[in-house]
């Protein structure tokens, strides 16, 4: 049972790099979410989606972007890395209708 | 807007001891869903419970019950004869329906089973 899996699992960036996180979900779930895990913060939600080819803003969105080119991926995209995006990445899908969110294992993404 | 309080941020217990984990929240909706999730040190996060805000019944897993209490907006959870695999970070959660099914997190309390 694969579930929602994230890719990479750990990644040291220098400040102005660029990177691609990667979540994939083989449950066939309408609804994508990428958050983020800071200390004394609980999760954030960055960016969502509920569905192919849909993206929406957050809670805070600023300095990232995604995709959703297919049902089952949505990638969170880094254009410029910034130390204050030095953060554990969770990615979760979910069907409609108030059900619980499926998370992956998180992604540890340090910013130097 | 919908906010989570978490008013303990740590907490510690003996092994088999029942402990209880507090959460309130604000809200204007009438149809939403509560959850309680569970961090341990591998960083998953799993789900604990889920209780609909419609159903006056507490939900129930094995060990673990809620006190759902809507006009207060209170939500704490219980966990029984409780275990060291107990540790973790526990996260109360909030969703509204039809809201896109974003869900607003608490802070968390840390637990600590002690043998």
């Amino acid at each position: 049972n694969a579930g929602v899996t994230q890719t990479p699992k750990f990644r040291v960036l220098k400040t102005g790099q660029s990177m691609t996180l990667l979540c994939a979900q083989d449950m066939n779930h309408e609804y994508m979410y990428w958050y983020r895990q800071d200390p004394g913060m609980g999760l954030r939600l960055i960016h969502y989606s509920v569905g192919e080819g849909t993206t929406a803003k957050g809670e805070v969105p600023d300095g990232y972007n995604v995709s959703r080119l297919k049902k089952q991926n949505f990638l969170l995209g880094l254009e410029s890395a910034a130390p204050s995006q030095t953060s554990v990445y969770f990615c979760a899908s979910s069907p409609p209708g108030g059900f619980a969110q499926h998370f992956g294992d998180g992604t540890r993404l340090s910013i130097l | 807007a919908q906010t989570v309080t978490q008013s303990q941020p740590e907490m510690s217990v003996q092994e088999a001891e029942t402990v209880t984990l507090s959460c309130t929240y604000d809200t204007s909706e009438n149809n939403y869903y509560l959850f309680w999730y569970k961090q341990p040190p591998s960083r998953q996060m799993i789900l604990v419970i889920r209780q609909e805000a419609y159903k006056q019944q507490n939900a129930t897993e094995n060990r673990f019950s809620v006190n759902f209490q809507k006009a207060a907006k209170s939500f704490s959870l219980k966990i029984s004869d409780s275990q060291l695999g107990d540790t973790a970070m526990y996260f109360c959660a909030f969703m509204t329906l039809n809201r896109d099914d974003k869900i607003i997190f608490g802070k968390g309390t840390r637990l600590h089973i002690l043998p």
